[in-house]
């Protein structure tokens, strides 16, 4: 159980594009999703919380027009690079943390790889 | 704010060695702890948590972490280390409620 897939596993796209990355759960219902940013040989960095319903919750420093967070159900949250540029490029994992969950575990997606041409 | 420190970037040991990593955290109460492994290009895998009770956490693929609390630490253990242990460790620390915050990471090497 708790099953987290992204879509897709990896993009190559040319600069100025915009990317859409999915993140579903695939056997639970996740209220709050995270998106993380993880550039070679280092650690994840959270770029937003997502809850289902709301408007994500962005870290500082993090471009919310740049990257769009959508998440319209309990089981889907899409994360948008807008006008893309090659300092996009990166390992972007998503997250979900199952509804009425007590511990905070979040369950991990397999990343998706973004090169940005 | 919750915060986590990994001080070793990378260790390597043999085949067969016992193995520690090293992890501490900031936080005001006692935290939800967390150790999850990353292969190559992959997503992360929560190999054990710890958020209440017994110190003394058992995981999967044989690993275990003990939570001190004098000590602000969460150390990940395994008696024999295999060479399919190789890959990226991360820390994480969460409160209730926030979210999660993750430590640089240990990159683990197996000598044969």
């Amino acid at each position: 159980g708790a099953v987290v897939s992204q879509h897709p596993s990896w993009v190559i796209c040319k600069s100025g594009t915009s990317v859409k990355i999915e993140c579903r759960s695939l056997d639970f219902q996740a209220t709050t999703m995270f998106w993380y940013r993880q550039f070679p040989k280092q650690s994840l960095m959270l770029m937003a919380t997502s809850n289902e319903g709301s408007k994500a919750t962005y870290e500082q420093g993090v471009e919310k027009d740049k990257f769009l967070i959508n998440h319209a159900s309990l089981t889907l949250s899409t994360l948008t690079v807008t006008s893309a540029h090659p300092e996009d490029s990166s390992f972007y994992i998503c997250s979900a943390r199952a509804t009425g969950t007590i511990d905070n575990e979040q369950f991990f997606g397999p990343g998706t790889r973004l090169t940005v041409l | 704010a919750q915060s986590v420190t990994q001080p070793d970037i990378h260790i390597t040991v043999s085949e067969g060695a016992s193995l520690e990593l090293r992890c501490n955290y900031s936080y005001g109460a006692t935290p939800y702890l967390f150790w999850y492994v990353q292969s190559p290009g992959q997503g992360l895998q929560l190999l054990l948590k710890y958020f209440s009770g017994d110190t003394l956490v058992q995981g999967i693929k044989g690993f275990e972490a003990e939570f001190k609390r004098s000590q602000s630490s969460f150390n990940l253990r395994k008696p024999s280390v295999h060479w399919s242990d190789a890959a990226e460790y991360f820390c994480a620390v969460g409160a209730p409620g926030n979210d999660m915050r993750f430590g640089a990471g240990t990159r683990l090497t197996v000598k044969p």
